[in-house]
């Protein structure tokens, strides 16, 4: 079946403006993750949703950060306010409980 | 919070030479996955493996969960394998913990 999808592929914007990420997970699975990388770096852990409910937000930089999953499946990440500093790889990830996740291909944003 | 490491962060192989790639983790874990990412930043599973030896193909693993180290092993290295090796592990919450990565490079 197919994997974890993610939208668009590449994004630039500039400085100040909003941008919005789109998931969508593997058909059936329940929990959605979303990770950051920069370069050189392994993927860090932003939030996660079990069904429609952010069960961990922890990892959220600050409020400029927000995401949501209103049906339990397709997830947006948002970011208002862009800055320089939240240019990186953005990853969505799928499981069917807590088991193994599986990675989409990511979001490269890019803030001018 | 949990801490990993990855051993070593750089590795350039010829082909057809084996190697073996560590993770230690500093704390108990659920769950250990060990993924390749290509040139083109896409994360693959490779294991997913708490515990116990898994073997697929060219690419084995091992982890001691009591010792809290895992180990990965690539015989017969082939330039498709080049990429950054990531290992991550759970803890006691749902999200995953990467490591550094070990980037590996095989010349034909």
């Amino acid at each position: 079946g197919a994997g974890v999808s993610q939208t668009p592929s590449n994004k630039v914007t500039e400085k100040g403006k909003y941008v919005e990420l789109r998931c969508d997970p593997i058909s059936g699975h329940t929990a959605l993750y979303w990770y950051r990388q920069s370069l050189g770096q392994g993927p860090e852990f932003l939030i996660y949703f079990q069904g429609t409910g952010a069960a961990d937000d922890s990892g959220l930089p600050n409020d400029r950060f927000f995401a949501v999953r209103p049906e339990g499946s397709v997830s947006t990440l948002k970011i208002q306010r862009t800055e320089r500093g939240d240019s990186a790889v953005y990853l969505c990830a799928s499981s069917f409980g807590t088991d193994t996740q599986y990675f989409g291909p990511g979001t490269r944003l890019t803030v001018l | 919070g949990i801490q990993v490491e990855q051993s070593p962060p750089d590795l350039i192989l010829q082909e057809g030479a084996n190697s073996t790639l560590r993770c230690n983790f500093s704390d108990s874990v659920n769950n250990l996955q060990w993924f390749h990412q290509n040139p083109w930043g896409q994360l693959i599973n490779l294991f997913y493996i708490p515990s116990g030896t898994k073997q697929n193909g060219r690419l084995s693993a091992t982890t001691v969960a009591t010792e809290r180290y895992s180990l990965l092993y690539i015989s017969s290295s082939q330039t498709t394998d080049s990429g950054v090796y990531f290992c991550a592990v759970r803890g006691g919450s749902e999200k995953l913990v990467f490591g550094k990565g070990t980037k590996l490079t095989v010349n034909p």
